[in-house]
């Protein structure tokens, strides 16, 4: 079955601790990006990457990091977590990136920092 | 920059009634690409019904269709029939097709539609 997943599922974890939400998709898509969503401000995209190796910022990049090694994998990496990065987390996948490829979002991961 | 904005923070039908979201947006870009997804209490996120700029017929899947005013920026999404299912959180999102978005969707603030049986 095509689709994109994403761990942990749900996460509740203390400022400061180090940890990663890891995304992987069986489409062979170039195209991945991670979104959190916000109450009252819909999805903002953090970080996308365009093939292997190739990464860049989104909107709303600051206290994140991205890699992607693997065609397959994208995971988002928070160093020092802060409580407001409390949020619904999307990584998405697409053909490439132009306009015309649909996006696949995986199930999102809520995250909790305290 | 791209902004959408969807002014109805909620909305609620009654089963088998038509109802209509709305979303506006704001880009300089002639050539885009726009979408309604869906976010059902899974919080799955599922593309309704998607509409190209240069296209001026309004798209439709079933009972989902738009209705699409470029020259006023507007994007509002008809639901016909209303079934329980329906229920769920509804985003308005733009994407570029040009080459400056590199495939980010720029979303609206989500309507909470509510459909009672």
């Amino acid at each position: 079955e095509a689709q994109v997943t994403q761990n942990p599922r749900y996460l509740i974890t203390v400022t400061g601790k180090k940890l990663t939400v890891t995304c992987s998709q069986n489409m062979n898509h170039e195209y991945m990006s991670w979104y959190r969503q916000d109450p009252g401000l819909g999805l903002r995209q953090i970080y996308y990457s365009m093939n292997v190796e190739v990464t860049d910022k989104g909107d709303v990049p600051e206290g994140y990091k991205v890699s992607r090694k693997e065609k397959r994998n994208f995971p988002l990496i928070l160093e020092s977590p802060s409580p407001n990065q409390t949020s619904l987390y999307f990584c998405a996948s697409s053909l490439t990136q132009r306009a015309w490829n649909e996006q696949f979002f995986g199930p999102g991961t809520r995250l909790t920092v305290l | 920059a791209q902004t959408v904005t969807q002014s109805q923070p909620e909305m609620s039908v009654q089963e088998a009634e038509t109802v209509t979201l709305s979303c506006t947006y704001d880009t300089s870009e002639n050539n885009y690409y726009l979408f309604w997804y869906k976010q059902p209490p899974s919080r799955q996120m599922i593309l309704v019904i998607r509409q190209e700029a240069y296209k001026q017929q309004n798209a439709t899947e079933n009972r989902f269709s738009v209705n699409f005013q470029k020259a006023a920026k507007s994007f509002s999404l008809k639901i016909s029939d209303s079934q329980l299912g329906d229920t769920a959180m509804y985003f308005c999102a733009f994407t570029n097709a040009g080459g400056t978005s590199y495939g980010k969707l720029t979303f609206g603030q989500g309507t909470i539609l509510t459909v009672h049986p």
